[in-house]
Protein backbone atom coordinates (compact mmCIF):
# COMPACT_ATOMS: atom_id res chain seq x y z
CA UNK A 1 0.00 0.00 0.00
CA UNK A 2 2.31 2.85 -1.48
CA UNK A 3 1.33 6.32 -0.10
CA UNK A 4 4.27 7.53 -1.13
CA UNK A 5 4.52 10.30 -2.76
CA UNK A 6 6.76 12.90 -3.94
CA UNK A 7 4.89 15.90 -1.86
CA UNK A 8 4.58 14.25 1.29
CA UNK A 9 5.43 16.53 3.79
CA UNK A 10 8.33 14.47 6.13
CA UNK A 11 8.57 14.53 10.27
CA UNK A 12 12.21 13.42 10.98
CA UNK A 13 13.13 12.37 14.14
CA UNK A 14 15.68 10.92 16.46
CA UNK A 15 15.13 7.94 18.09
CA UNK A 16 14.04 8.16 21.50
CA UNK A 17 12.37 11.55 21.22
CA UNK A 18 8.62 12.61 20.82
CA UNK A 19 6.99 12.96 17.50
CA UNK A 20 4.27 15.27 17.12
CA UNK A 21 2.12 14.67 13.75
CA UNK A 22 -0.59 17.49 12.93
CA UNK A 23 -3.53 17.46 10.58
CA UNK A 24 -5.66 19.84 9.57
CA UNK A 25 -9.31 18.51 8.81
CA UNK A 26 -11.90 19.90 6.44
CA UNK A 27 -15.59 19.36 7.64
CA UNK A 28 -16.80 21.09 11.16
CA UNK A 29 -19.43 18.56 10.94
CA UNK A 30 -17.22 15.45 11.15
CA UNK A 31 -17.15 14.67 15.15
CA UNK A 32 -15.17 11.11 14.83
CA UNK A 33 -11.62 11.12 14.13
CA UNK A 34 -9.07 8.25 13.27
CA UNK A 35 -4.94 8.09 13.02
CA UNK A 36 -3.62 5.27 10.88
CA UNK A 37 -0.42 4.12 10.04
CA UNK A 38 0.40 2.62 7.03
CA UNK A 39 3.71 1.18 6.21
CA UNK A 40 5.63 0.59 2.97
CA UNK A 41 3.26 -2.10 1.12
CA UNK A 42 0.75 -2.40 3.68
CA UNK A 43 -3.05 -1.11 3.99
CA UNK A 44 -3.92 1.63 6.72
CA UNK A 45 -3.63 0.74 9.96
CA UNK A 46 -5.57 1.87 13.31
CA UNK A 47 -4.11 3.40 15.69
CA UNK A 48 -5.87 5.59 18.10
CA UNK A 49 -9.65 7.43 17.55
CA UNK A 50 -11.49 10.08 19.26
CA UNK A 51 -15.27 11.35 19.38
CA UNK A 52 -15.88 15.03 19.42
CA UNK A 53 -16.98 14.88 22.77
CA UNK A 54 -13.80 14.60 23.96
CA UNK A 55 -10.18 16.80 23.20
CA UNK A 56 -7.39 14.59 24.51
CA UNK A 57 -7.15 10.99 24.26
CA UNK A 58 -4.00 8.48 25.08
CA UNK A 59 -3.14 5.44 24.44
CA UNK A 60 -0.37 2.89 24.36
CA UNK A 61 2.84 5.34 23.77
CA UNK A 62 0.41 7.89 21.79
CA UNK A 63 -1.88 10.24 22.59
CA UNK A 64 -4.50 12.37 19.96
CA UNK A 65 -5.26 15.75 20.48
CA UNK A 66 -7.96 17.45 19.09
CA UNK A 67 -8.95 21.04 18.86
CA UNK A 68 -12.57 21.97 17.23
CA UNK A 69 -12.50 25.29 17.13
CA UNK A 70 -9.47 25.38 14.36
CA UNK A 71 -10.08 21.92 12.62
CA UNK A 72 -7.10 20.64 14.17
CA UNK A 73 -6.14 17.05 15.53
CA UNK A 74 -2.64 16.28 16.47
CA UNK A 75 -1.15 12.72 17.05
CA UNK A 76 1.68 12.63 19.82
CA UNK A 77 4.25 9.69 20.13
CA UNK A 78 6.02 9.29 23.04
CA UNK A 79 9.89 7.96 22.72
CA UNK A 80 9.45 7.18 19.05
CA UNK A 81 11.17 4.04 17.83
CA UNK A 82 12.06 2.76 14.48
CA UNK A 83 9.35 0.88 14.05
CA UNK A 84 7.04 3.96 13.98
CA UNK A 85 8.83 4.87 10.37
CA UNK A 86 5.56 4.88 8.24
CA UNK A 87 2.97 7.28 6.65
CA UNK A 88 0.54 8.69 9.02
CA UNK A 89 -2.93 9.79 7.85
CA UNK A 90 -5.85 11.50 9.62
CA UNK A 91 -9.17 10.31 8.56
CA UNK A 92 -12.60 12.05 9.90
CA UNK A 93 -16.16 11.01 10.47
CA UNK A 94 -19.73 12.28 10.34
CA UNK A 95 -22.38 11.01 11.89
CA UNK A 96 -24.76 11.26 8.78
CA UNK A 97 -22.04 9.33 7.23
CA UNK A 98 -20.48 6.05 6.56
CA UNK A 99 -17.03 7.03 4.98
CA UNK A 100 -13.72 8.02 6.19
CA UNK A 101 -12.36 11.11 4.49
CA UNK A 102 -8.62 10.95 4.74
CA UNK A 103 -5.97 13.90 4.98
CA UNK A 104 -2.83 13.62 2.53
CA UNK A 105 -0.08 12.38 5.15
CA UNK A 106 2.67 12.83 6.60
CA UNK A 107 6.37 10.63 6.39
CA UNK A 108 7.83 9.92 9.62
CA UNK A 109 10.95 9.24 9.83
CA UNK A 110 12.92 7.52 12.95
CA UNK A 111 16.66 8.45 12.76
CA UNK A 112 18.79 6.02 14.84
CA UNK B 1 -5.68 -11.66 14.75
CA UNK B 2 -8.34 -11.14 12.61
CA UNK B 3 -7.28 -9.70 9.15
CA UNK B 4 -9.06 -8.36 5.84
CA UNK B 5 -7.54 -10.30 3.16
CA UNK B 6 -7.09 -9.09 -0.55
CA UNK B 7 -6.79 -10.97 -4.13
CA UNK B 8 -4.70 -10.27 -5.88
CA UNK B 9 -1.34 -8.45 -5.02
CA UNK B 10 -1.15 -7.41 -8.25
CA UNK B 11 -3.54 -7.05 -11.21
CA UNK B 12 -2.08 -5.78 -14.90
CA UNK B 13 -4.97 -5.20 -17.28
CA UNK B 14 -5.38 -3.35 -20.25
CA UNK B 15 -8.10 -0.53 -20.94
CA UNK B 16 -11.28 -1.32 -21.68
CA UNK B 17 -10.64 -4.94 -19.85
CA UNK B 18 -12.86 -5.62 -17.02
CA UNK B 19 -11.89 -6.59 -13.95
CA UNK B 20 -12.80 -7.97 -10.54
CA UNK B 21 -11.11 -7.28 -7.29
CA UNK B 22 -11.50 -9.53 -4.33
CA UNK B 23 -12.08 -9.13 -0.47
CA UNK B 24 -12.83 -11.80 2.72
CA UNK B 25 -13.42 -9.13 5.27
CA UNK B 26 -13.41 -9.54 8.75
CA UNK B 27 -16.26 -12.18 9.52
CA UNK B 28 -18.47 -11.00 12.25
CA UNK B 29 -17.92 -7.69 10.44
CA UNK B 30 -21.48 -6.06 8.97
CA UNK B 31 -19.62 -3.28 7.10
CA UNK B 32 -18.01 -3.18 4.24
CA UNK B 33 -15.92 -0.90 1.62
CA UNK B 34 -13.91 0.22 -0.53
CA UNK B 35 -11.56 2.62 -0.92
CA UNK B 36 -8.28 3.35 -3.50
CA UNK B 37 -5.08 4.97 -3.73
CA UNK B 38 -3.56 6.65 -6.25
CA UNK B 39 0.20 7.41 -6.42
CA UNK B 40 1.55 9.83 -4.07
CA UNK B 41 -2.29 10.83 -3.51
CA UNK B 42 -4.80 10.59 -0.45
CA UNK B 43 -6.83 7.53 0.27
CA UNK B 44 -10.57 8.11 -1.17
CA UNK B 45 -13.70 6.12 -0.50
CA UNK B 46 -15.40 4.43 -3.29
CA UNK B 47 -18.44 2.86 -1.82
CA UNK B 48 -19.77 1.39 1.66
CA UNK B 49 -22.12 -1.76 1.61
CA UNK B 50 -24.29 -3.30 4.43
CA UNK B 51 -27.01 -5.45 4.66
CA UNK B 52 -26.60 -6.76 0.62
CA UNK B 53 -26.70 -2.89 -0.49
CA UNK B 54 -24.99 0.15 -1.04
CA UNK B 55 -25.01 2.19 1.60
CA UNK B 56 -23.20 5.18 0.52
CA UNK B 57 -20.65 5.95 -2.70
CA UNK B 58 -18.79 8.77 -3.65
CA UNK B 59 -18.59 10.42 -7.17
CA UNK B 60 -15.87 8.25 -8.09
CA UNK B 61 -17.92 5.40 -7.83
CA UNK B 62 -19.65 5.74 -11.66
CA UNK B 63 -21.79 2.61 -13.15
CA UNK B 64 -18.11 1.38 -14.45
CA UNK B 65 -18.42 0.31 -11.04
CA UNK B 66 -20.22 -2.23 -9.08
CA UNK B 67 -19.86 -4.31 -5.61
CA UNK B 68 -21.10 -7.57 -4.81
CA UNK B 69 -21.14 -9.96 -2.09
CA UNK B 70 -21.94 -13.35 -3.86
CA UNK B 71 -21.39 -15.29 -0.79
CA UNK B 72 -21.13 -15.40 3.26
CA UNK B 73 -17.19 -14.60 2.90
CA UNK B 74 -16.40 -12.44 0.09
CA UNK B 75 -16.85 -8.77 -0.96
CA UNK B 76 -15.89 -8.06 -4.88
CA UNK B 77 -15.30 -4.92 -6.76
CA UNK B 78 -15.55 -5.10 -10.44
CA UNK B 79 -14.34 -2.36 -12.61
CA UNK B 80 -16.41 -3.18 -15.99
CA UNK B 81 -14.24 -0.93 -18.50
CA UNK B 82 -10.79 -0.20 -17.33
CA UNK B 83 -9.47 3.21 -17.90
CA UNK B 84 -5.86 4.40 -17.31
CA UNK B 85 -6.76 6.74 -15.01
CA UNK B 86 -8.61 3.47 -12.79
CA UNK B 87 -4.60 2.37 -11.82
CA UNK B 88 -4.29 2.92 -8.21
CA UNK B 89 -4.34 0.66 -4.59
CA UNK B 90 -7.73 -0.40 -4.03
CA UNK B 91 -8.02 -1.26 -0.27
CA UNK B 92 -10.97 -2.87 1.14
CA UNK B 93 -12.10 -2.45 4.66
CA UNK B 94 -14.55 -3.85 6.89
CA UNK B 95 -16.02 -2.62 10.59
CA UNK B 96 -18.22 -3.76 13.33
CA UNK B 97 -20.72 -0.99 13.00
CA UNK B 98 -20.99 1.54 10.15
CA UNK B 99 -18.48 4.83 10.24
CA UNK B 100 -17.96 5.03 13.96
CA UNK B 101 -15.99 2.70 14.70
CA UNK B 102 -12.31 1.48 13.60
CA UNK B 103 -12.16 0.28 10.24
CA UNK B 104 -9.81 -2.69 9.54
CA UNK B 105 -7.92 -2.15 5.95
CA UNK B 106 -6.87 -4.84 4.02
CA UNK B 107 -3.18 -5.00 2.45
CA UNK B 108 -4.60 -3.75 -0.84
CA UNK B 109 -4.59 -4.55 -4.81
CA UNK B 110 -2.37 -2.74 -7.10
CA UNK B 111 -4.55 -2.62 -10.41
CA UNK B 112 -2.45 -1.25 -13.14
CA UNK B 113 -4.16 -0.77 -16.27
CA UNK B 114 -1.70 -0.15 -19.83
Amino acid sequence: GESVGLHLPTLSVQEGDNSIINCAYSNSASDYFIWYKQESGKGPQFIIDIRSNMDKRQGQRVTVLLNKTVKHLSLQIAATQPGDSAVYFCAENMDSSYKLIFGSGTRLLVRP
Amino acid sequence: EPEVTQTPSHQVTQMGQEVILRCVPISNHLYFYWYRQILGQKVEFLVSFYNNEISEKSEIFDDQFSVERPDGSNFTLKIRSTKLEDSAMYFCASSSVGGRTEAFFGQGTRLTVV
